[in-house]
């Protein structure tokens, strides 16, 4: 039973467009979700969070959003860089249980 | 401030033997954890350390898995006898307290049985 799912695998964008990654979750007690960013041969780095209690939290270029009746949150970056191409996990949890991390979306930046 | 150091980066064994990965955490994170990424997957927790006690290690294959954490520093995870579907990524990750901090992760070790 996959309680954080990622369904796309794979997201290609333009450099100076908006990225859209989405995740979904089933368990109606998660409180907290994460964001987290892979490159290739080395381990995944905290990107953003979000609490339960609010539907959206920005930094910078990056914005999380949280849908709780939908149980969709996602992951807006704008504007893209080629530096942002990597593999995008997201994470959630019901405190004070561990994190479940999803499959992750390979996000690529083109010029 | 250093990051989570684990080793070595790269192990390949024949099925049925031991392997041994170390880790060691960012300086006065309490919390430390073992994670196992299969190919195309998402990190899966193995077991998690509160200083030098566990707090969940309900997935952890304990007939073959082993983990310790001495001294509420490093640790080291053991797998023995190895199968061939415990090929995966084994990354280490602390933090300063429960589920609510983000984790800091190591680099892993990729671990191929063949």
């Amino acid at each position: 039973d996959q309680q954080v799912k990622q369904n796309s695998p794979s997201l290609s964008v333009q450099e100076g467009r908006i990225s859209i990654l989405n995740c979904d979750y089933t368990n109606s007690m998660f409180d907290y979700f994460l964001w987290y960013k892979k490159y290739p041969a080395e381990g995944p780095t905290f990107l953003i969070s979000i609490s339960s209690i609010k539907d959206k939290n920005e930094d910078g270029r990056f914005t999380v959003f949280l849908n709780k009746s939908a149980k969709h949150l996602s992951l807006h970056i704008v504007p893209s860089q080629p530096g942002d191409s990597a593999v995008y996990f997201c994470a959630a949890s019901a405190f004070p249980d561990k994190l479940i991390f999803g499959t992750g979306t390979r996000l690529q930046v083109f010029p | 401030e250093a990051g989570v150091a684990q080793s070595p980066r790269y192990k390949i064994i024949e099925k049925r033997q031991s392997v041994a990965f170390w880790c060691n955490p960012i300086s006065g994170h309490a919390t430390l954890y073992w994670y196992q990424q299969i190919l195309g997957q998402g990190p899966k927790l193995l077991i998690q350390f509160q200083n030098n006690g566990v707090v969940d290690d309900s997935q952890l294959p304990k007939d073959r898995f082993s983990a310790e954490r001495l001294k509420g520093v490093d640790s080291t995870l053991k797998i023995q006898p190895a199968k061939l579907e415990d090929s995966a990524v084994y990354l280490c990750a602390s933090s300063t307290r429960t589920a609510r901090s983000p984790l800091h992760f190591g680099n892993g070790t990729r671990l191929t049985v063949t």
